[in-house]
Parts: C-alpha cells; structure tokens; sequence
C-alpha cells in the first residue's frame, strides 16, 4: 500500500521569496517520485522526478526537490518565487501494482494551491 | 510537434445520456490512462491500458467503459449509469507504465 500527503492545502509567499511545498509519503516498495504543476483548467505539467539516483533532484522553473527516505519526505523548494509559479502542484508516488494488475500505479496527494503576491 | 490532445475542452450533457471523451497521443506511447478530478481532491484513476487491446479498471471504474483499439486512441464513455458525472476529465499516457506520464489539456464535462 501507498500513500502520499500534501500537509498544506494552501501556500500563500511573497514574490522574490522562497518557496516551501511539503509531501510525506509512504511505500512498501522503494519508490518513483514526481511533483507535478497543473494551471487553471489545465493538464497536469511534469516539474520533477526521483528515481532512487541522487537525493536532490532538480527539475524545471528552477523547482528542486530532496528525497529524505529516513524522514519519508519529498519537499519541493524553489529559492525566490515568481508571479507565474501561482498554480495547484501535487506530489505523486509510483509503486509496482502488484497483485492487484501490472505496471506502477501512481498516487497523488490532494494538492497544494500556491499564491504569489506582490 | 508531439502531445496528447483531448477534446472537446468543454462538455455539457443532460442527464442520462451517454457521453464519450476523446484522448489521442502521437508519442508513440504503449500505456494510456484516465483520471477523473474533483475540486480539493488529487487525481482518481478510472482506467488504463498497457498495450492496444487490452485495458483494466482503476479505482473508480463504475459508470465508465473504455476501449483501445489503436495504439494512439483511448477513448472515455461516461455513462448514464455513473451517478455524478460533473468533474474534470484527464487522460495521460506513458512509454511503459513504469514511467513518468504526459498528461493533456483535459476536459471539464458538466452536466445539466
């Protein structure tokens, strides 16, 4: 079984400050690790992806995030915000399916809606 | 210029008519996948597919058929039998569903 949490449903930052999203995560099997950015009725856009390589992972827009197996955490950062960063990001889990079908199945969190004022 | 296209980006239907979703990738993926988005909620899976022919349900299938019967095509008919329709509608696909997905524009289906 798999789960992930998103433990803020909203951020509100300054633009030109950092930016702080956090996910916790559970596995029974080592895990993929994404973080996905999704504008207003829009898709969902791939920021970043851990793979088991190296902890800190960085991604697009200047997004990074470390992968802290000890704290189960998958935090996603970026040091100074901009006005377009407003938008939903989900932090997303992917384990083997197991007895229940083949391939991964993915899990999202709920999402963190993030606002970037002036 | 690869992607996955949805259409159409908007969907009224009345109730108890059948509705179908389209979902056409041109990345030459093997898995293609359909989720459903509720406002506060992450994303449901409704069904995917591995590989053409062949398709399984996700956690919320009840009230939804799909078929895949060309690589780049998967196809979502809402049916009447599902009892809230009213979300927006997402379609992904992958190289492998080991994989990262690409997700398209989505579509908001409402209905009236």
């Amino acid at each position: 079984a798999q789960s992930v949490t998103q433990l803020d449903s909203h951020v509100s930052v300054s633009e030109g400050t950092p930016v702080l999203l956090r996910c916790n995560y559970s596995s029974s099997y080592s895990p993929s690790l994404f973080w996905y950015v999704q504008h207003p009725n829009k898709g969902l856009q791939l920021l970043l992806k851990y793979t088991s390589a190296a902890t800190l992972v960085k991604g697009i827009n200047g997004f990074e995030a470390e992968f802290k197996k000890s704290e189960t955490s998958f935090h996603l950062t970026k040091p100074s915000a901009h006005m377009s960063d407003a938008a939903e990001y989900f932090c997303v889990v992917s384990a083997p399916r197991g007895s229940t079908g083949g391939g991964n199945k993915l899990t999202f969190g709920t999402g963190t809606q993030l606002k970037v004022e002036l | 210029d690869g992607g996955i296209t949805q259409s159409p980006k908007y969907l009224f239907r009345k109730e108890g008519q059948n509705v179908t979703l389209s979902c056409e990738q041109n990345l030459n993926h093997d898995a293609m996948y359909w989720y459903r988005q509720d406002p506060g909620q992450g994303l449901r899976l409704i069904y995917y597919s591995q590989i053409v022919n062949d398709f399984q349900k996700g956690d919320i299938a009840e009230g939804y058929s799909v078929s895949r019967e060309k690589k780049e095509s998967f196809p979502l008919t809402v049916t009447s039998a599902q009892k809230n329709p009213t979300a927006f509608y997402l379609c992904a696909s992958s190289i492998r569903t080991l994989n990262e997905q690409f997700f398209g524009p989505g579509t908001r289906l409402t209905v009236l």
